[in-house]
């Protein structure tokens, strides 16, 4: 069964401060990490794809690294603004077509 | 907009009854997946398909059954709805078929159900 694991739960931030987020997956049969952010009363929206070990994405300040050896993803935001504020998703695809989503962390940035 | 449509938005209904939950994917998508999220709960997987065929299924109840129609939307049925199955249902389309092929997810709105 691919049980995907996000920490933490929640996190409160003040505005300016760098954050980071880990996603935990099950390194064998992998496929493909992904990374979503999810805002109140919208729906999820893709930030990342990533497949390679070692791969690095950025988006603005938003930035991904995947470990595939060691089944785990780090979602970092430098210099947090209130519009950060959202719930981060991650879903792992293994060995199956399932796209299997974590329970997220939810992130507040205070002003 | 993700280009991924959900009808309807809202629906109340009672234990025991049936109902459809429609979506239709983006534009040249072939994948469309089904997810549930219940209070306080993840994402939950439901079902998969591709192109017209289901490829991969998850906790789907019995009682939940899915279907993609040549034109590639889909539909969720639910019947004898408890109480339980109240939840918010996602439609999400990819235009890879998963797996080693894993293109990004466009979600819908989401269908909130409220069983009472």
């Amino acid at each position: 069964i691919l049980n995907v694991e996000q920490s933490p739960q929640s996190l409160h931030v003040q505005e300016g401060d760098s954050t980071n987020f880990t996603c935990s997956f099950p390194s064998s049969n992998f496929y493909a990490l992904h990374w979503y952010r999810w805002e109140t009363a919208k729906s999820p929206e893709a930030l990342f794809v990533m497949t390679l070990n070692g791969d690095e994405k950025k988006k603005g300040r938003i930035s991904a690294t995947l470990n595939t050896k060691e089944g785990y993803s780090y979602l970092y935001i430098k210099g947090s603004q209130p519009e950060d504020s959202a719930t981060y998703l991650c879903a792992a695809t293994s060995g199956t077509y399932k796209y299997i989503f974590g329970t997220g962390t939810r992130l507040k940035v205070l002003a | 907009d993700s280009g991924v449509t959900q009808t309807p938005k809202h629906l109340i209904t009672a234990t025991g009854q049936r109902v459809t939950l429609r979506c239709s994917p983006r534009s040249g998508d072939l994948s469309v997946y089904w997810y549930q999220q219940s209070l306080d709960q993840g994402l939950q997987f439901l079902i998969q398909y591709y192109n017209g065929e289901e490829r991969a299924k998850g906790n789907i109840l019995e009682r939940f059954s899915a279907q993609q129609f040549p034109d590639l939307h889909s539909e969720l049925n639910l019947s004898s709805l408890e109480l339980g199955d109240s939840a918010l249902y996602f439609c999400a389309s990819s235009v890879s078929a998963g797996g080693p092929l894993s293109g990004e997810l466009f979600f819908g709105e989401g269908s909130r159900l409220t069983v009472l």
